[in-house]
């Protein structure tokens, strides 16, 4: 199986800051990756497939980029509402896997 | 309005079987790939299986297989998952989701929680 490591585990920005979330998997993943957000309480929400697409409705603050083994999502202005647990999810080669998540709260 | 609404989860003894069903609604789900996702209480995310538009492919993660099995009712717009054998270890909040290919899923359930416990 594919290992997905997600770093840092937690962090803590200030509104407006620029936000930088990474992803690493453990063998070339050809862009195959997703991100979601996830909400206390809530279902996890698609925010970025294939990399760098945006997910329909989802506001272009969130951006992501990466090739091969790393990967990054990119929140260019933090909001209140963005605070939640972000999973990134490789789709190159069954199983699918998640990365732990990284938990963004604010400072 | 896509919908995915899960159901059938609970409290059940360890040992036992349970049936989840996720019935679906606001799209062809006929055309969809269909998946499920568990999630342990405080822990991420994992994925079971998922099932094709005809039933004809269901991968599972090969660490779950002999213990879930994936299927669908194209006709009753629902998908299932049969849970066998359950330990303490699948207590978890169980998530469908649909999606236009293999791995792409962008429509979740709010999910429904399984608790196995004596």
């Amino acid at each position: 199986d594919i290992q997905m490591t997600q770093s840092p585990s937690l962090l803590s920005a200030s509104v407006g800051d620029r936000v930088t979330l990474s992803c690493k998997a453990s063998q070339n993943i050809y862009k195959y990756l997703n991100w979601y957000q996830q909400k206390l309480g809530e279902a996890p929400k698609l925010l970025i497939y294939y990399t760098n697409s945006l997910q329909t409705g989802i506001p272009s603050r969130f951006s992501g980029s990466g090739s091969g083994t790393d990967y990054t999502l990119t929140i260019s202005s933090l909001q209140p509402e963005d605070v939640a647990t972000y999973f990134c999810q490789q789709y190159n080669s069954w199983p699918w896997t998640f990365g732990g998540g990284t938990k963004l709260e604010l400072k | 309005e896509v919908k995915l609404v899960e159901s059938g989860g609970g409290l059940v003894q360890p040992g036992r079987s349970l049936k989840l069903s996720c019935a679906a609604s606001g799209f062809s789900f006929n055309d969809y790939w269909m998946g499920w996702v568990r999630q342990a209480p405080g822990k991420g995310l994992e994925w079971i299986g998922e099932i094709n538009q005809d039933s004809s492919t269901i991968n599972y993660t090969p660490s779950l297989k002999d213990k879930f099995t994936i299927s669908r009712d194209n006709a009753q717009n629902t998908l299932y998952l049969q849970m066998s054998k359950l330990g303490s270890e699948d207590t978890a909040i169980y998530y469908c989701a649909s999606g236009g290919i293999p791995g792409y899923f962008d429509y979740w359930g709010q999910g429904v929680m399984v608790t196995v416990s004596s």
